[in-house]
């Protein structure tokens, strides 16, 4: 049974550019959410999609934006990259019905130029 | 999130148990107390997670106070892959994760050592 998936593991863009990241939840669950983790830093809470829609957010501009298609699989979209959005960026999964845990993938480590 | 104060860092021997104290005084009746660890540029993995009674599995056991306030990780057989940064977590609300974000601290730093 695979885990969480992400793509891809390393990126590097320069400032104002546009990134996309992806995930792939672990086989049965329906939610995903998005951390982003400075350096030294606990992750921090982007957002949550279930069903399609963005159900959560935490204290994240606008700049930040994702999508969850039918088949649950997710994207977390950044726009006008700063150099402060360098950091490793994590999807979690989990299934939405019941108290279920959330399981992390292996991370995006983006860094802006 | 129910805040959480964990102990910045601790030290235990190879082959001895690793107990990691968590404070959480302020969780209410439905809500659980997580542990994940965060072994170094890794995603978070998740341990183990309780609500009133004492847990364990093959990772570790969980040992939570009569009063919910406290909580105690506790690795019986610690190896130097052990080391890692803890995290106790109490996620708002009734229930698992699922229905929100979670909230992480600083964690506790654990270094096994030979």
């Amino acid at each position: 049974d695979a885990g969480v998936t992400q793509s891809p593991t390393h990126l590097i863009k320069t400032r104002g550019q546009q990134v996309t990241l992806r995930c792939s939840p672990k086989s049965g669950h329906d939610t995903v959410s998005w951390y982003q983790q400075a350096l030294g830093q606990g992750p921090q809470f982007i957002f949550q999609y279930y069903e399609e829609e963005e159900r959560q957010r935490g204290n994240f501009p606008d700049r930040f934006s994702g999508h969850q298609f039918p088949n649950y699989s997710s994207e977390l979209n950044v726009n006008a990259l700063w150099l402060g959005d360098s950091a490793l960026y994590l999807c979690a999964s989990s299934r939405r019905v019941g108290q279920e845990t959330q399981y992390f993938g292996p991370g995006t480590r983006l860094l802006v130029l | 999130d129910a805040k959480t104060t964990q102990p910045p860092s601790m030290d235990c021997a190879e082959g001895r148990a690793a107990n990691l104290p968590c404070n959480h005084s302020t969780i209410s009746g439905n809500e659980y107390v997580y542990w994940y660890r965060q072994i170094h540029s890794q995603g978070p993995q998740y341990i183990i997670h309780g609500l009133k009674n004492n847990e364990t599995n093959e990772m570790a056991s969980l040992i939570i106070t009569e009063d919910r306030k406290s909580s105690t990780l506790i690795l019986p057989h610690a190896t130097l892959r052990d080391t890692a940064v803890y995290y106790c977590i109490v996620p708002a609300g009734a229930g698992g994760t699922s229905y929100g974000k979670l909230t992480f601290g600083q964690g506790t730093i654990l270094t096994v050592h030979p």
